[in-house]
């Protein structure tokens, strides 16, 4: 069984669209994530939701808005794509108490053309 | 704030030889300190890690230790094999409300067989 589960793992839009990626996690964990990878592997984190409570709201433009329907999902929608938002997308989810060991998904290659 | 500092890569290895990859954090507080693990194609996995001074973290023939007075967590591998080409990232929290992970930019390893 996939831990932390994310679709698509390609999505290939052109510039202007509205996309989602969705995310699931089946640990019974309270905090999920979203991070942004560019091309040079640099982690970027733009998200963080507790209980489908916002926490981490990093400096990311509003077209980017992630939704928690329940504790083990959380999405993110992307309006009105940009090329730079071309990257690869990670979910992840932790315990909230504990150290915090980060569980990821596979990512989302997401290319705006 | 907070920050880590890794060494940048790429780094190239033969099979079978010694590797050290060097990192650094800064950090108020106690932070627990970890090494992540990218294999290509693939989302980040836990590769080891420890919660206070003098802790060693291994996992895999890998090894760090958490060194206070250096504020280092250097990641160490004896002899290295072909399946450990991937991108390597240091990485601490400081257990604040947010539940943070401040990654460092990562690592690229290449093993030559």
């Amino acid at each position: 069984d996939t831990a932390v589960s994310q679709t698509p793992k390609y999505l290939v839009t052109q510039m202007g669209n509205d996309k989602s990626i969705k995310c699931e996690q089946n640990l019974g964990h309270d905090t999920m994530y979203w991070y942004k990878q560019d091309s040079k592997k640099f982690l970027k984190i733009m998200f963080s939701y507790n209980n489908k409570e916002l926490i981490i709201n990093e400096t990311v433009p509003n077209r980017f808005s992630p939704k928690s329907p329940d504790k083990a999902h959380l999405n993110l929608h992307i309006n009105s794509l940009e090329l730079g938002d071309s990257a690869v997308y990670f979910c992840a989810s932790s315990h909230a108490s504990g150290q915090n060991i980060q569980y990821f998904g596979a990512g989302t290659r997401l290319s705006v053309l | 704030g907070d920050s880590v500092t890794q060494m940048e890569g790429p780094v190239t290895l033969s099979e079978e030889a010694f590797l050290t990859i060097n990192c650094t954090y800064t950090a108020t507080g106690y932070p627990s300190l970890f090494w992540y693990v990218q294999y290509p194609g693939e989302g980040l996995q836990l590769l080891l890690k420890a919660t206070k001074a003098d802790d060693k973290g291994s996992n895999k023939g890998f090894e760090a230790t958490y060194r206070k007075e250096t504020t280092s967590f250097h990641l160490e591998k004896g002899s290295v094999q072909v399946s450990d080409s991937a991108v390597y990232f240091c990485a601490l929290t400081t257990m604040n409300r947010d539940d943070k992970i401040i990654f460092g930019k990562g690592t690229r390893l290449h093993i030559l067989p």
